[in-house]
């Protein structure tokens, strides 16, 4: 299994431009979750799913969209980057009935 | 919501040393709490947990006490070793199951000097 894959590892945009952050799990997780991590805050909740067709927002979902049509892939979108959504993004899975998160590598981005 | 608090945010301690993290959270109704540990340019990674239902828990060098009462719970490392240097994170979790509730500290960076 290769786990939780993120793609792309590093980013950079420009202010206003739109990009997807792509997070595909191989586990038949049915938990998908995006975190943001920032300098000493910590693991901050965007969106998650509880399996496919349905999302909902976690802490700071402002500026992010989701989607889940499989039960493998949980797209992140930024619609209109900020310098605010520097950030490094995490993507997570868990297992139906469990509670260990497998975390994906990260994507590191850049809004200038 | 859950509130986790976490120190120290760093840490340094020499090499055969014991390292102690802690953590407190606000939601009593809290019944999972995890400790993750992330290294450098990974994703974290669990090393250790505990359930509302148990004390303390322990795996070879690293163990996790829990005190429901004053809710709070602490992370051990004994016999400290430098690829145990990293950035460990607690978390909590109210509910069953998929943590997609679950709220994390703001981390502490432990450095083991050799």
């Amino acid at each position: 299994n290769a786990g939780v894959t993120q793609t792309p590892k590093f980013q950079v945009l420009k202010t206003g431009q739109s990009m997807t952050l792509q997070c595909a799990q191989d586990m038949n997780h049915e938990y998908m979750s995006w975190y943001r991590q920032d300098p000493g805050m910590g693991l901050r909740l965007i969106h998650y799913s509880v399996g496919a067709g349905i999302t909902d927002q976690g802490e700071v979902p402002n500026g992010y969209n989701v989607s889940r049509s499989t039960t493998e892939d949980f797209p992140l979108r930024l619609l209109s980057a900020a310098p605010s959504q520097t950030s490094v993004y995490f993507c997570a899975s868990t297992g139906q009935g469990d509670n260990e998160q497998f975390f994906g590598p990260g994507t590191r981005l850049t809004v200038l | 919501g859950e509130n986790v608090e976490q120190h120290p945010s760093t840490l340094s301690v020499q090499e055969g040393d014991s390292a102690v993290i802690k953590c407190t959270y606000s939601d009593s109704a809290s019944n999972y709490f995890p400790w993750y540990k992330q290294e450098l340019g990974k994703g974290p990674q669990l090393i250790i947990d505990i359930r509302s239902n148990v004390g303390e828990k322990k795996d070879q060098r690293i163990a996790v006490t829990l005190n429901k009462t004053a809710k709070h719970f602490s992370l051990h490392i004994t016999e400290t070793q430098p690829e145990d240097s990293a950035v460990y994170f607690c978390a909590a979790l109210r509910g069953p199951s998929g943590n997609e509730k679950l709220t994390f500290g703001t981390g502490t960076r432990l450095t083991i000097i050799p």
